[in-house]
């Protein structure tokens, strides 16, 4: 089975500053990655997914995450947060089963705060 | 609709009672996913239906939780005898194909259960 570590659970930095949020999992076969952000109420939203070519992928609100098979890793970026940026962040990873991938496994999230 | 709705947005409920959590997926998505949030736990998958197919109900913690999906569209969650432990907040999320674990989920903005 697979699972998530994310081992930051709070990240503070300063407005215009780089960030950068680790994410390591486990898992016996090859996976799809993923990030997501929580807004305050809100229900999750999907950031960006590595599937399969490039190992740096680029999502939205000008974040990007590396896949790095050999350290089993898929770290979030952004090189300069906003204030808007305050959220928390879970990775996520499901695996490629070849049989459909339903599942997802959460990491426990890293709380983002911006200071102004 | 254009998202996934639940309802209540907030139930405070005494222990011992039994609560229904609702959830509306996005029309045409046949998978649905239900998750619990728990305060710095991460998310916590509870149960998955696909379809017609039979739930995969391995995450549900105890006989006390269960979930049905009527007409391959809304998905209602029973806790029954609630316990103070129960409290977190219930996420629950659909996707186009069963293979959400591939695509991403969608989520709704979950309902915040207190067991006072």
């Amino acid at each position: 089975a697979q699972s998530v570590t994310q081992l930051d659970s709070q990240v503070p930095v300063f407005e215009e500053a780089p960030v950068e949020l680790r994410c390591n999992y486990s898992s016996s076969v090859s996976v799809y990655l993923f990030w997501y952000v929580q807004y305050p109420n809100q229900g999750l939203q999907l950031l960006l997914k590595y599937l399969s070519g490039s190992t740096l992928v680029k999502g939205i609100n000008g974040f990007e995450a590396e896949f790095n098979k050999s350290q089993t890793s898929f770290h979030l970026r952004k090189p300069s947060v906003h204030i808007s940026d305050t959220a928390e962040y879970f990775c996520a990873v499901s695996e490629n089963s070849g049989a459909g991938s339903y599942q997802l496994t959460f990491g426990k999230g890293t709380k983002l705060s911006v200071i102004p | 609709g254009a998202g996934v709705s639940q309802s209540p947005s907030n139930k405070v409920t005494e222990k011992g009672k039994d609560v229904e959590l609702r959830c509306d997926p996005i029309s045409g998505h046949t998978a649905l996913y239900w998750y619990r949030q728990s305060l710095g736990q991460g998310l916590e998958f509870l149960i998955y239906f696909q379809g017609n197919s039979a739930p995969d109900k391995s995450g549900l913690p105890s006989d006390r939780f269960s979930a049905e999906r009527t007409g391959g569209s809304v998905s209602t969650l029973t806790i029954q005898r609630t316990q103070q432990e129960d409290s977190a907040v219930y996420l629950c999320a659909s996707s186009l194909t069963r293979t959400g674990g591939v695509y991403g989920y969608t989520f709704g903005s979950g309902t915040r259960l207190t067991v006072v």
